[in-house]
């Protein structure tokens, strides 16, 4: 089967930095996204990884290793805004279909 | 339009009847794409549109289920019969272009169906 797993939730306070970490097992990779999603809200996009390394957007990074089918979200200089549900996704064939994790509920504490 | 948007944004129905949900892409996406979220989980696949058709339907959970997307731009997502187990977020997205290279999706607010 498909799967992706991350952890169910992470608390840390504000100004601080954390790692939510993705490890995926999927028939087909092309490529790891997080999208970010606050209650009751749509998801957005935040990164995207196709190739091994670290893409940097801001405050917010994203890692891959294809060799160990694993990830990284980083977000540093945490700020309440952040606190949200985060969801790694695979695209898993050339379709364009995203495979989600189960998310990792964020909460930013002052 | 400036993004994806949806309609209803809550239904509630009762147990075995049919209910349409609708979503509007963003003007010149040509992928569109259906996500079912229940409470506190991840997003599962539905079905995905290239233009009109349909490559991957492999995510619909039984033939209740059914998608339309006409004029390369409007959608309609059909259950029919509906069962409490359908109670879920059903959320649309849309991308310019879905093969190939990574192309971002830009998801709309959802419909909560609620099935009494």
């Amino acid at each position: 089967g498909q799967s992706l797993e991350q952890p169910s939730e992470v608390t840390a306070v504000e100004g601080a930095i954390v790692q939510i970490n993705c490890t995926y097992q999927t028939s087909g990779f092309y490529g790891l996204s997080w999208y970010q999603q606050h209650d009751g809200g749509a998801p957005t996009f935040l990164s995207y990884n196709a190739l091994d390394g670290l893409e940097e957007t801001g405050r917010f990074s994203s890692f891959l290793s294809r060799s160990d089918s694993y990830g990284y979200l980083l977000l540093q200089e945490l700020q309440m805004k952040d606190s949200a549900s985060y969801f790694c996704a695979v695209k898993g064939n050339q379709g364009g279909k995203l495979i989600f994790g189960q998310g990792t509920e964020l909460s930013v504490k002052p | 339009g400036a993004g994806v948007s949806q309609s209803p944004s809550n239904k509630v129905t009762e147990k075995g009847k049919d209910v349409e949900l609708r979503c509007d892409p963003i003007s010149g996406h040509t992928a569109l794409y259906w996500y079912r979220q229940s409470l506190g989980q991840g997003l599962e696949f539905l079905i995905y549109f290239q233009g009109n058709s349909a490559p991957d339907k492999s995510g619909l959970p039984s033939d209740r289920f059914s998608a339309e997307r006409t004029g390369g731009s409007v959608s309609t997502l059909t259950i029919q019969r509906t069962q409490q187990e359908d109670s879920a977020v059903y959320l649309c997205a849309s991308s310019l272009v879905g093969g190939g290279a990574f192309n971002e999706q830009f998801f709309g607010p959802g419909t909560r169906l609620t099935v009494l």
